[in-house]
């Protein structure tokens, strides 16, 4: 059973790029939750979502983010028109159930020039 | 709101000392979970341990060893006989009986293990 599927690992954006980062969840997960972690901090969620609905998207920032979790396919987080500021890892988690320990996939570590 | 705090930020010991890691909680949930990951230089999330808040049993797995007490809000971590290999960033999380069970981690405390 291959474990949560992330790419790319990683990216470079200039200033102004779009950028898109996939996760696969685990065969039989249909729990995602996506978290940044940025330089020398500690992990911070994102958003939480199951397939095709958004639960929770507390910790998105308001503007530029967005994520979907569609029937078929990766989750994807997108990030438009990226700043310096996003230069962090996004790593991507996935569940069987709410309840369930999350397994985290390997990370896409983003950076803006 | 939940709140974890891992108040060693980095810790260095030489090879075969024991060290532990410290990890206080907050929270209003009567039901929880704590975890511990480690995250090595190569930058992935290794898990290793997933307790329950009504589960205070220590644990014990090789080298690691977990001390959950609820009365001081604390779940401790320690190496014993500490390896170069341990040298990492840990992370204390919790989730509670929210809606998301989303993971609410500490900062991390960067363990270096000397030869």
């Amino acid at each position: 059973n291959a474990g949560v599927m992330q790419n790319p690992r990683h990216l470079v954006r200039r200033r102004g790029q779009e950028a898109r980062l996939r996760c696969s969840p685990m065969k039989g997960h249909s729990h995602v939750y996506w978290y940044r972690q940025l330089p020398e901090e500690g992990l911070k969620f994102m958003v939480y979502l199951q397939k095709e609905n958004i639960i929770d998207e507390s910790g998105m920032p308001k503007e530029r983010f967005s994520a979907e979790f569609p029937k078929e396919g990766p989750s994807i987080l997108r990030i438009q028109q990226v700043v310096r500021g996003d230069s962090a890892a996004y790593f991507c988690a996935s569940s069987p159930d709410r309840v369930d320990e999350q397994y985290f996939g390997p990370g896409t570590r983003l950076t803006v020039t | 709101a939940q709140k974890v705090t891992q108040a060693q930020t980095e810790i260095s010991v030489v090879e075969k000392e024991d060290v532990t890691l410290d990890c206080v909680y907050e929270t209003r949930d009567t039901t929880y979970y704590l975890f511990w990951y480690k995250q090595p230089p190569s930058g992935e999330l290794v898990f290793l341990i997933r307790r329950n808040s009504f589960d205070e049993q220590n644990e014990i797995s090789g080298r690691y060893s977990w001390n959950f007490q609820k009365s001081t809000s604390s779940f401790n971590f320690t190496i014993t006989a500490s390896q170069v290999v341990d040298s990492a960033v840990y992370f204390c999380a919790l989730s509670g009986n929210n809606a998301g069970n989303m993971l609410t981690f500490g900062g991390g405390t960067r363990l270096m293990v000397k030869p």
